[in-house]
């Protein structure tokens, strides 16, 4: 596809599940964001991965949330024993490299119910 | 400390109108970047615009226009002659350094263009 891929694009689970969010970025291209973007609000952000490492998780709220990108194209976000306050539109881009622009997925609406 | 803010939360024109979204900032460092993005009903971000601070040109891409201004720290983005496809939910963003990967977002203006 041409533009980032997010599955799924919504997602509802109950209270203390474990849910994974899927993204796939733009063929080639090297950087990766996760943010997260509650209602009325801007993106928060998550974590950046150049590659396959994460050169910056300092986002992520707490250790329940966890994200990997074993291959260096898609990535799994990973929240464990999910809570109603995690409930959010969790996007997703990519960049052909660190700071350049940055293209956006439709985002995956998770409820915690 | 890092601050985007986006005094206005909604604003609603009758196409045709020019109308100017509002984007202040603050950061202590001298290398940053500022960005727009656009958000329709269908949630994808689209990318509008990126500046550096070190240049403080004005630029125009067709209807759109942007006047940065470090003497105020406002990034402002101006629409002429608006249409109703314009509305959407409008992001300002800053982000520090060079590597410009994690951008502070500010909490966004709704703009609705009334047929």
């Amino acid at each position: 596809g041409a533009g980032v891929s997010q599955t799924p694009s919504n997602k509802v689970t109950e209270k203390g599940k474990y849910v994974e969010l899927r993204c796939d970025p733009i063929s080639g291209h090297t950087a990766l964001y996760w943010y997260r973007q509650s209602l009325g609000q801007g993106p928060e952000f998550l974590i950046y991965f150049q590659g396959t490492g994460a050169a910056d998780d300092s986002g992520l709220p707490n250790d329940r949330f966890f994200a990997v990108r074993p291959e260096g194209s898609v990535s799994t976000l990973k929240i464990q024993r999910t809570e109603r306050g995690d409930s959010a539109v969790y996007l997703c881009a990519s960049s052909r490299r660190g700071g350049s622009e940055a293209f956006f997925g439709q985002g995956t609406r998770l409820t915690v119910v | 400390a890092q601050k985007v803010t986006q005094a206005q939360t909604e604003i609603s024109v009758v196409e045709k109108e020019d109308v100017t979204l509002d984007c202040v900032y603050e950061t202590r460092d001298t290398t940053y970047y500022l960005f727009w993005y656009k958000q329709p009903p269908s949630g994808e971000l689209v990318f509008l615009i990126r500046r550096n601070s070190f240049d403080e040109q004005n630029e125009i891409s067709g209807r759109y226009s942007w006047n940065f201004q470090k003497s105020t720290s406002s990034f402002n983005f101006t629409i002429t002659a608006s249409q109703v496809v314009d509305s959407a939910v409008y992001f300002c963003a800053l982000s520090e350094g060079d590597s410009n990967y994690q951008l502070i977002w500010g909490a966004g203006t709704k703009l609705i263009i009334k047929p």
